[in-house]
């Protein structure tokens, strides 16, 4: 239980593309859905957090406008890194949260992003 | 922002060797995750903790809910190679959010 994909796993894209990474709670419902981005040995940064049907909540730091959160269904949230640039290259990696059993953060394998 | 201090940052043991970890706060928990990290992946949840006190054991890893709710430990028995990787911490303060606040993560190499 508390299987959380995420596609895809490794994109490559030209400075000024958007890039659409997707994350999907396989076997519960995500009541809440977590975006965070994660640089070479270091810990987790939260970007922004999600709950079905509603805005997202950013980060400090985080420009609403540059990573655009959509989480559409109870089962799946996508990220865009829209005007992508180099500065962006980084390992994203979101999580769910459901209820009951589910009730922690079970993440996804996370997607490599690099920005040439 | 909060933090939590989590150590040490990287060990390197033997196979067969204990191993033991911790995160401290000067704030008062009420929820304790253990998650592990392998390269190119996302964290694993491997322990959550959310009583003061408690004790709960995950095969060969055992992680406690301190008194004081202010830390955490992570133990390891008789490790084997698949255990290394990046252990975190993430916590929960008492009446936050759902937000984590997550440790520096404590890096695990074992010696062949």
């Amino acid at each position: 239980g508390a299987v959380v994909s995420q596609h895809p796993s490794r994109v490559i894209c030209k400075s000024g593309t958007s890039v659409k990474i997707e994350c999907r709670s396989l076997d519960f419902q995500a009541t809440t859905m977590f975006w965070y981005r994660q640089f070479p040995k270091q810990s987790l940064m939260l970007m922004a957090t999600s709950n079905e049907g509603s805005k997202a909540t950013y980060e400090q730091g985080v420009e609403k406008d540059k990573f655009l959160i959509n989480h559409a269904s109870l089962t799946l949230s996508t990220l865009t890194v829209t005007s992508a640039h180099p500065e962006d290259s980084s390992f994203y990696i979101c999580s769910a949260q459901g209820t009951s059993a589910y009730n922690e953060q079970f993440f996804g394998p996370g997607t490599r992003l690099t920005v040439l | 922002g909060q933090q939590l201090n989590q150590s040490p940052q990287s060990m390197f043991i033997q196979e067969g060797e204990d191993v033991s970890m911790n995160c401290t706060s000067s704030s008062i928990f009420n929820t304790w995750l253990w998650y592990k990290q392998d390269p190119g992946e996302g964290p694993v949840l491997l322990i959550a903790l959310y009583k003061a006190g408690e004790l709960t054991s995950n095969g060969r890893l055992t992680a406690q809910f301190g008194i004081t709710r202010k830390d955490s430990f992570l133990n390891i028995s008789a490790s084997i190679p698949s255990d290394v990787g990046i252990y975190f911490c993430a916590g929960r303060i008492l009446d936050s959010n759902y937000q984590l606040i997550w440790g520096a993560g404590t890096k695990l190499i074992i010696k062949p």
